[in-house]
């Protein structure tokens, strides 16, 4: 089975702090991807990436970026956090190229910032 | 452009009867469907996946789903409901075709409740 394995369950910080969250997959995967969810909005797509150190903005990339400097990890980070950053982060990886393969998420990071 | 609706945000059954979530979609090209469980401040587990093979897709914990292009629609189906099948449920599609990664379009999710 996938494993999709975030860092944090639950973090608190504070607004301003420059915050990480950390995803690790170990199925080899090429696409990893950062979501964020939020009460009426669903899950909206943040960045994503297809390979090693490339990185491609979703929908709602702003306030965000990512790293990915070895293919099993993929990190985002918030530069400067504000309270509208709280929400439930998932990661997400995929095999492949195209669509036909499922993403597989992790059980998600539940993020205040104060 | 595409789209999933989910036509109902919160359905309730006994536990033992059928359970029906309902899915409409719309996309330009052939489409890959995904039904995905959320238990609370869990992550998305997949149940299903439609990649245009059989049209009738069998998942786990005996949930089904029939593509119907006719309707475009990818309906969730289990015959008996059991408590445990207390989640939110999201049905989504992916892209296929062109230059698109597979973007992922997610329904806005369907809270099940299961009544003793």
């Amino acid at each position: 089975d996938v494993k999709v394995t975030q860092s944090s369950r639950y973090l608190v910080k504070r607004t301003g702090e420059k915050v990480f969250l950390e995803c690790v997959q170990d199925m080899d995967h090429e696409n990893m991807f950062w979501y964020r969810q939020d009460p009426g909005l669903g899950l909206r797509l943040i960045y994503f990436s297809y390979d090693v150190k490339m990185k491609e903005k979703g929908d709602i990339p702003e306030g965000y970026s990512v790293s990915r400097e070895k293919k099993e990890r993929f990190s985002l980070i918030l530069e400067s956090a504000s309270t509208n950053q709280t929400s439930m982060y998932l990661c997400a990886s995929r095999s492949g190229t195209g669509s036909i393969q499922p993403q597989h998420f992790g059980d998600g990071t539940r993020l205040s910032i104060l | 452009a595409q789209s999933v609706t989910q036509l109902d945000s919160h359905v309730s059954v006994s536990e033992g009867t059928p359970v029906l979530l309902r899915c409409n979609y719309s996309s330009s090209y052939s489409p890959s469907l995904f039904w995905y469980v959320q238990h609370p401040n869990k992550g998305l587990q997949l149940l299903l996946k439609y990649t245009s093979a059989a049209t009738l897709v069998k998942g786990i914990n005996g949930f089904e789903a029939e593509f119907k292009k006719s309707e475009t629609s990818f309906h969730l189906t289990k015959p008996s409901a059991h408590m445990s099948d207390a989640a939110e449920y999201f049905c989504v599609v992916s892209l296929t075709g062109g230059t698109s990664y597979g973007k992922l379009t997610f329904g806005q999710g369907t809270i099940l409740t299961v009544h003793p």
